[in-house]
């Protein structure tokens, strides 16, 4: 079955450490976003990939650095430059833009919980 | 700017209340999408429906209900007769031509038996 896999579920940092978070999807979407959903908060835009080699920033992009070097594979990197890394991140993927098909909405992983200690 | 707002923030129900979720979305553009997801506890976001701006014929899938009004620009949600199984986060979400999906901040939904 096709999908999106996000790795490790949980995840514990000790304060001024990088972390990477891994996501890699097998649907043969172009389009990568990265999203932090903070308790009682929606979902925020942190960084997406319309398309390999090519990323943009999102809302809340300052802390957190990414690669898309391969179509299947958007590891997130949560730098210590972070300063509330605590929260549930969430990958998606989708048709890519330019074909209209990501008015479909995307595809989500089931998401990776970072508690910094 | 494009914002989705989601007013409840909780609401709890006894089984079988039909329960009603409310959403009201800012978008400038003419050509858009809006979406409803579900989050139970597991943590990923489950798909519900997808609405463009062009469509305004509600939709009924079960037990659920969408009603889409523009001149209201609201997105509401219905559950019949609610179970459970319903307990979850929703969020309702907006799609336009930046083809980015800004969400609303969510509303739990508890069931109680």
């Amino acid at each position: 079955d096709g999908g999106i896999t996000q790795s490790p579920k949980y995840l514990f940092r000790k304060e001024g450490q990088n972390v990477t978070l891994s996501c890699e999807q097998n649907l043969n979407h172009d389009a990568m976003y990265w999203y932090r959903q903070d308790p009682g908060q929606g979902l925020r835009l942190i960084y997406y990939s319309q398309i390999v080699n090519d990323f943009q920033k999102g809302d809340i992009a300052e802390g957190y650095s990414v690669s898309r070097e391969k179509k299947e594979s958007f590891p997130l990197t949560v730098t210590s430059a972070q300063k509330n890394p605590t929260a549930f991140y969430l990958c998606a993927s989708s048709i890519p833009t330019f074909t209209g098909g990501s008015s479909y909405g995307y595809t989500f992983g089931s998401g990776t919980r970072l508690t910094v200690v | 700017a494009q914002k989705v707002t989601q007013a409840q923030t909780e609401i709890s129900v006894v089984e079988k209340e039909d329960v009603t979720l409310d959403c009201v979305y800012e978008t400038r553009d003419t050509t858009y999408y809006l979406f409803w997801y579900k989050q139970p506890p597991s943590g990923e976001l489950v798909f519900l429906i997808r609405r463009n701006s062009f469509d305004e014929q509600n939709e009924i899938s079960g037990r659920y209900s969408w009603n889409f009004q523009k001149s209201t620009s609201s997105f509401n949600f219905t559950i019949t007769a609610s179970q459970v199984v319903d307990s979850a986060v929703y969020f309702c979400a907006l799609m336009d031509s930046s083809y980015k999906l800004i969400f609303g901040s969510g509303t739990r939904l508890l069931v109680r038996p």
